[in-house]
């Protein structure tokens, strides 16, 4: 099976912007989590969806946004950019049982 | 929310030998940890995981303890090789009454690096 697939892999975009990144899961897996990774706060949990529905949210501000669709791609949103949302943003997809997640090769999103 | 701590921040390491990683968490809901590599400029790579039924899982060179009544949990590496070299993650999560996963709560890694 071929893994989960994330574009763009490098994005740079300057503060106040928007941006959406999207995530293909592997085929079968109809859940898909958001992460975000930086040097000072590591991995972080940003939401799950689960058959188009957002199934839990971590602790981020509603400036990040996601949405998944009937074939289980998904997307998230990023609005009015910060300098601080610079990071390695990663995709991972699970089936429902086991919830083992997969992560994708992320998308490196540059804030100037 | 939970919290997981992990030791060491860097371990260096003669080709050969074992390395151990450990990690620790805070919420005893959590019954689900995973290990995972990443590498430079890849995502993280799941390489084992456990689950709270299992005291212990190996998997050819790796390795992975779960002392539940300590809440702490290991990564064993043997005979270690120069490709083992990479920053590695433990993560821990619990069941929702809902249905699925929390979401992972990661350490913060360890860079491992094997010495020729």
């Amino acid at each position: 099976k071929a893994g989960v697939t994330q574009t763009p892999r490098y994005l740079i975009k300057t503060r106040g912007q928007q941006v959406t990144l999207s995530c293909s899961p592997i085929s079968g897996h109809r859940s898909v989590s958001w992460y975000q990774q930086t040097p000072g706060q590591g991995l972080q949990f940003l939401f799950e969806y689960f058959s188009e529905t957002q199934r839990n949210k971590g602790n981020f501000p509603g400036r990040f946004s996601g949405r998944q669709f009937s074939n289980s791609r998904s997307e998230m949103n990023v609005s009015t950019l910060e300098l601080g949302d610079s990071a390695l943003y990663l995709c991972a997809s699970s089936e429902p049982v086991p919830d083992t997640q997969y992560f994708g090769p992320g998308t490196r999103l540059t804030v100037l | 929310g939970e919290n997981v701590e992990q030791h060491p921040s860097t371990l260096s390491v003669q080709e050969g030998d074992s390395a151990v990683i450990k990690c620790t968490y805070s919420d005893s809901a959590s019954n689900y940890f995973p290990w995972y590599k990443q590498e430079l400029g890849k995502g993280p790579q799941l390489i084992i995981d456990i689950r709270s039924n299992v005291g212990e899982k190996k998997d050819q060179r790796i390795a992975v303890t779960l002392n539940k009544t300590a809440k702490h949990f290991s990564l064993h590496i043997t005979e270690t090789q120069p490709e083992d070299s990479a920053v590695y993650f433990c993560a821990a999560s619990g069941t929702r009454s809902g249905g699925g996963a929390d979401g992972l709560t990661f350490g913060k890694g360890t860079h491992l690096i094997i010495q020729p």
